[in-house]
């Protein structure tokens, strides 16, 4: 069964680096999502992409976060400067249409010290 | 007002109980509804779309009552692995908005 896949599965970093997630989202999909949940609480919306460019962003989405689709496969949140409440597990998502139901991988957890 | 809202429960059942969750939604104009499943530390996984007509898969059954905006799901025959938190998610104006969840708690 085709999934989402995502990268790396836990990332340690020192508050003020850069991260970068990488995401695979299933091969015939055309939208792409991601997502955070801060550990207790609910899952947040932070940008969704389409055809190459942001169709929406959150107001978490500001300046210190970009999208990137460099290749036909690869899907890339960076997260520049981390700050401590950057600590969440971070979800990619993916699905063949705007409305129907997404499809998310196992998530990224980023621990910022 | 939130999106979405749903009762965070906990839902504390036997195996073998039925349970039924509520979600409401604010905005009239949502396009789709759905229910996912997380369990804890792991990622959201679809257990259903909620179609206008209702629909059924098993021992879950979803409805949509748009005229009050609410969703809900029935669990028959809870089992233990049904032991979850259930979110209810809707679809509007280019976004998906998931509600806080609402965990159950099956016992032997």
């Amino acid at each position: 069964e085709p999934e989402v896949t995502q990268t790396p599965s836990h990332q340690v970093t020192q508050m003020g680096q850069e991260v970068i997630l990488r995401c695979v989202p299933i091969s015939n999909h055309l939208y792409f999502y991601w997502y955070r949940q801060i550990l207790g609480q609910k899952v947040e919306f932070l940008v969704s992409f389409y055809n190459n460019e942001i169709s929406e962003k959150s107001e978490i989405f500001d300046d210190q976060f970009s999208v990137e689709r460099p290749d036909g496969s690869n899907f890339t949140l960076k997260i520049r400067s981390t700050k401590l409440e950057d600590s969440a597990m971070y979800f990619c998502a993916s699905s063949t249409e705007r409305e129907v139901e997404l499809f998310f991988g196992e998530g990224s957890r980023l621990t910022v010290l | 007002r939130k999106e979405v809202e749903q009762d965070p429960g906990p839902f504390n059942v036997p195996e073998g109980a039925t349970v039924a969750f509520n979600c409401t939604y604010s905005n009239s104009a949502s396009q789709s509804f759905f229910w996912y499943r997380q369990d804890c530390r792991k990622e959201p996984k679809l257990l259903m779309s909620v179609y206008s007509s209702g629909n059924e898969d098993g021992r879950f059954t979803a409805q949509l009552n748009r005229a009050s905006q609410y969703i809900s799901l029935l669990i028959r025959d809870s089992k233990l692995s049904d032991s979850a938190t259930y979110l209810c998610v809707v679809y509007n104006f280019n976004k998906f908005y998931f509600g806080s969840g609402t965990k159950l708690n099956v016992k032997p």
